[in-house]
């Protein structure tokens, strides 16, 4: 089945500067990676997402590159803010007998610091 | 356009014990999941269903948990009996159209509920 592994598993950053986030995979079939964000005491939001065939989307201060030949993608984050302080997953959709289903990465804690 | 609605928020039980829990979708979405969050991981997939049948159950440890999804909408989760391995929080997730084939989308959670086993 699909591995996916996340780094690095916590992160600081000051206020205003960039945060990147590196995931890894396993499935070459994996074709949709999508990044969630976690706040304490809620459920994964998610934020942004990339297809296997576009290297690289952008929504205004987030965006996800894609890697195939090297099985990587990443997040990145401009201009931090407090408020993007969270846990954020990665994850891959792998196949598993009839159905795609997602694989989460360990989660990263992103801390930015005002 | 509401969320995907779970309840209860918070549960303490003692080992043995039964417990469920309960799952309303996003309207329209035909495809809902439940996972295991356990502290410090991220989610990992229990069983996944299409309308009102399951499409993969191979992760659901089926001696002790169950789900289903009556009428295709709202699903309930069970754990009977429930050990202390059991805590962690559980969330539900749907999905606004059919997999099919290579396709897979945007999946969309609750708040989760939260499993305390004593």
């Amino acid at each position: 089945g699909e591995n996916v592994e996340q780094h690095p598993s916590t992160l600081s950053v000051q206020e205003g500067d960039s945060a990147v986030i590196k995931c890894t995979y396993s499935d070459s079939a994996s074709n949709y990676f999508p990044w969630y964000k976690q706040e304490l005491g809620k459920g994964p939001q998610l934020i942004i997402d990339i297809r296997s065939n576009v290297g690289e989307k952008k929504d205004q201060r987030i965006a996800v590159t894609l890697n195939k030949t090297a099985k990587h993608f990443s997040l990145h984050i401009t201009e931090t803010q407090p408020e993007d302080s969270a846990v954020y997953f990665c994850a891959a959709s792998g196949s598993s007998g009839s159905a795609r289903q997602l694989t989460f990465g360990s989660g990263t804690q992103l801390t930015v610091l005002p | 356009e509401a969320g995907v609605a779970q309840s209860p928020r918070y549960k303490i039980i003692e080992k043995r014990q039964s417990v469920a829990f309960w799952c309303n979708p996003i309207s329209g979405h035909a495809t809902l999941y439940w996972y295991q969050q356990i502290l410090g991981q991220g989610p990992k997939l229990l069983i996944q269903f299409q309308n009102n049948g399951v499409v993969d159950d191979s992760q659901l440890p089926k001696d002790r948990f169950s789900a289903e999804r009556l009428k295709g909408v709202d699903s309930t989760l069970k754990i009977q009996p429930a050990k202390l391995e059991d805590s962690a929080v559980y969330l539900c997730a749907s999905s606004p159209i059919r997999l099919a084939g290579d396709r897979t989308y945007e999946q969309y959670f609750g708040p989760g509920t939260r499993l305390t086993v004593t």
